[in-house]
């Protein structure tokens, strides 16, 4: 089992829709939970970031973790087409050294169609 | 506000030819530094981090080395380019102690003919 599960997708939506965006994972030690936007050919964007369990929201976007389950998800409402990209989620366990770096899944490729 | 700055954008290098990119960080001290390929498909792949100067850990072997002359400063070389060298290369940094959030610099596409 990998450590973190993301579906590739592509999810296709139309503006205006409530997309959702999640991943799995199977390390209980990871704390620190992050979405990353990536358009194409740029480095990707830190969106959201979370510690431990509960909801976070940021404008249109609400970040939510549920550790009993392992499992996060990125709300993004009234979606746009200037939200078109690829959408990573990473965790870590938060300390220093090689087992704490930054486990990203490898993406979601979202369209908002106009 | 902190910054990086990852350059050249994109480069075209002959098989056997050298690389060197660099990456700078500002606004920022004694940062962790890393620096990931991205290739399609296989999501980000982490290649080197550094908790401080001169001091670099490499997560899988290869053709690459990585350098941190100075506290802000982040080198990727290679001595012989090899075709599957070919990616998208990421430099990132976090604060201390590190691994809570990484921001990344635009990236450099690179192409080995």
């Amino acid at each position: 089992q990998k450590e973190v599960e993301q579906d590739p997708g592509p999810l296709s939506v139309p503006e205006g829709a409530i997309v959702s965006l999640n991943c799995t994972y199977s390390n209980s030690a990871f704390q620190y939970f992050m979405w990353y936007r990536q358009y194409s050919r740029k480095g990707p964007e830190l969106l959201m970031y979370t510690y431990s369990s509960g909801n976070k929201e940021d404008g249109r976007f609400t970040a939510q973790v549920d550790k009993s389950s392992k499992y996060i998800s990125l709300f993004i409402r009234d979606s746009q087409p200037s939200d078109s990209a690829t959408y990573l989620c990473a965790m870590s366990g938060g300390y220093g050294g090689s087992q704490g770096n930054l486990i990203f899944g490898k993406g979601t490729k979202l369209s908002v169609k106009p | 506000s902190q910054t990086i700055h990852q350059w050249p954008a994109t480069l075209v290098q002959p098989v056997g030819s050298p690389l060197s990119l660099e990456c700078t960080v500002e606004g920022t001290s004694n940062p962790n530094l890393y620096w990931y390929r991205q290739a399609a498909g296989r999501g980000l792949q982490l290649l080197f981090y550094s908790v401080g100067i001169g001091q670099i850990s490499s997560e899988v072997p290869q053709n690459l080395s990585a350098s941190r002359p100075q506290d802000r400063q982040f080198i990727l070389s290679s001595k012989k380019l090899l075709l599957s060298d070919s990616g998208f290369y990421l430099c990132a940094w976090s604060p201390k102690p590190g691994n809570t959030e990484a921001f990344f610099g635009q990236g450099t596409r690179l192409t080995v003919v």
